[in-house]
């Protein structure tokens, strides 16, 4: 079974520019969530989609947001870049909502410099 | 506000020796945490889980540890290896009303020593 896949591995953007981050998760799995690591916070928790829905967001700002398709595959976008949004941005799924207390599979993540 | 702090951003053991990570909460609502291993360039993978119905969790050599009371969890490792230096985060999860999916701590760097 395939794991959860991420494009582009790496990518250099520029202030003000927006930038799109694709996710696929395992086959089966209806849950997809987006985490932001960096160095001084850690692990934050963007937001999940589950069956083309957005179902729990975190604290970012509207800048940040995504989308499902009907095949699960998720999309995370990020409008207006700032050096701050520099990060790897990791991508999760699960078979049923993350919130639950089921165990989420992630992805090798997307590494973001904004310039 | 951080609501589950890894108090230690990096801990180094001998080899064979145990491994103790610990993790602090402040959210009573959170009644389900797991550990998370990651090495660089990867993705975090699952290690391990509990309930706070228990108060502990056993799998192989890692052991989860949790005092609901003093909202404290702690994971041992036991005996520490090699390919255990890895950051280690902990997470917990409000499955009643969490509206913020997983909150993780910001991680502590586990290096074991030869």
């Amino acid at each position: 079974k395939a794991g959860v896949t991420q494009t582009p591995r790496y990518l250099i953007k520029t202030r003000g520019q927006q930038v799109t981050l694709s996710c696929s998760p395992i086959s089966g799995h209806r849950s997809v969530s987006w985490y932001q690591q960096t160095p001084g916070q850690g692990l934050q928790f963007l937001f999940e989609y589950f069956s083309e829905t957005q179902r729990n967001k975190g604290n970012f700002p509207g800048r940040f947001s995504g989308r499902q398709f009907s095949n699960s595959r998720s999309e995370m976008n990020v409008s207006t870049l700032e050096l701050g949004d520099s990060a790897l941005y990791l991508c999760a799924s699960s078979n049923i909502l993350a919130a639950t207390t089921d165990t989420q599979y992630f992805g090798p993540g997307t590494r973001l410099t904004v310039l | 506000d951080q609501q589950v702090k890894q108090n230690s951003p990096s801990l180094s053991v001998q080899e064979g020796r145990i491994s103790i990570l610990n993790c602090d909460y402040t959210n009573s609502m959170f009644d389900y945490f797991l550990w998370y291993k990651k090495y660089p360039a990867e993705g975090p993978t699952f290690l391990i889980s509990i309930s706070s119905i228990k108060d502990k969790n056993e799998d192989g050599r890692f052991t989860v540890f949790l005092n609901k009371s003093a909202k404290h969890l702690s994971l041992h490792i036991v005996p520490s290896q090699p390919g255990d230096s890895a950051v280690y985060f902990c997470a917990a999860s409000d499955p009643g009303g969490g509206a913020d999916g997983l909150t993780f701590g910001k991680g502590t760097h586990l290096i074991i020593q030869p």
